[in-house]
């Protein structure tokens, strides 16, 4: 099993301001995701994060709002920019072996927007 | 593309008492199947899942979850509940064949578990 670090894992940030989510994990993997959760919802998908290449958004996301990069096979990182109080929400890594059986979560970033 | 219903938005058991989770997917061939718990302020924790073999899967916690086709479900069920198994617990959907490797998750079942 791979081990997921997420930093930081909450903050509180200023309307109009961005924060960049740093996610680690102790093994290459071949898949890297973003998933969004707001409050007292279930988890969307944000973004799969492509290693040397421009991340593959879902509807609704869009890639000025939500930079990701993937420098390598271990490391991945979600900006979430120009803030408002509707991105407050916890933010999760999640990362893929080979087989898609194989399906790994970070302890998630809890973001509150003021 | 995949779906995920968890039709119980909240339960509330007596500790000792038997619990089952319905999760219902919708997806065209075999899919993989996942169960995750998340406690208040905490990420997700896999208990089990499901990609062949024995429908019936054991996880980790005394829980366990059957993988019914004719149904399109994967209920998850533990005979004995404890008062820390109070929890969010999501169902997901995975499917390699579609070229989507991120899993779907369904909205999550709110367990509440009374002394």
């Amino acid at each position: 099993s791979a081990v997921i670090s997420q930093k930081p894992s909450r903050d509180i940030c200023q309307r109009g301001t961005s924060l960049t989510i740093q996610c680690q994990v102790d093994s290459q993997v071949t898949m890297m995701f973003w998933y969004r959760q707001q409050p007292g919802q279930s988890l969307t998908l944000i973004a799969t994060a492509n290693q040397g290449s421009e991340a593959t958004y879902e509807s609704g996301f869009v890639i000025d709002k939500f930079p990701i990069s993937r420098p390598n096979l271990t490391f991945s990182t979600l900006t979430v920019s120009n803030m408002s109080p509707e991105d407050s929400s916890i933010y999760l890594c999640s990362a893929q072996g080979a087989k898609v059986t194989e399906a790994f979560f970070g302890q998630g970033t809890r973001l509150t927007v003021v | 593309a995949q779906s995920v219903t968890q039709p119980d938005i909240h339960i509330t058991v007596s500790e000792g008492a038997s619990l089952e989770l319905r999760c219902n997917y919708s997806y065209g061939a075999t899919p993989y199947l996942f169960w995750y718990v998340q406690s208040p302020g905490q990420g997700l924790q896999l208990l089990l899942k499901y990609f062949s073999g024995d429908t019936l899967v054991q996880g980790i916690k005394g829980f366990e979850a059957e993988f019914k086709r004719s149904q399109s479900s994967f209920n998850l069920r533990k005979p004995s509940v404890h008062w820390s198994d109070a929890a969010e617990y999501f169902c997901a959907v995975g499917a390699l064949d579609t070229g989507r490797r991120a899993l779907t998750f369904g909205s999550g079942t709110r367990l509440q578990v009374q002394p």
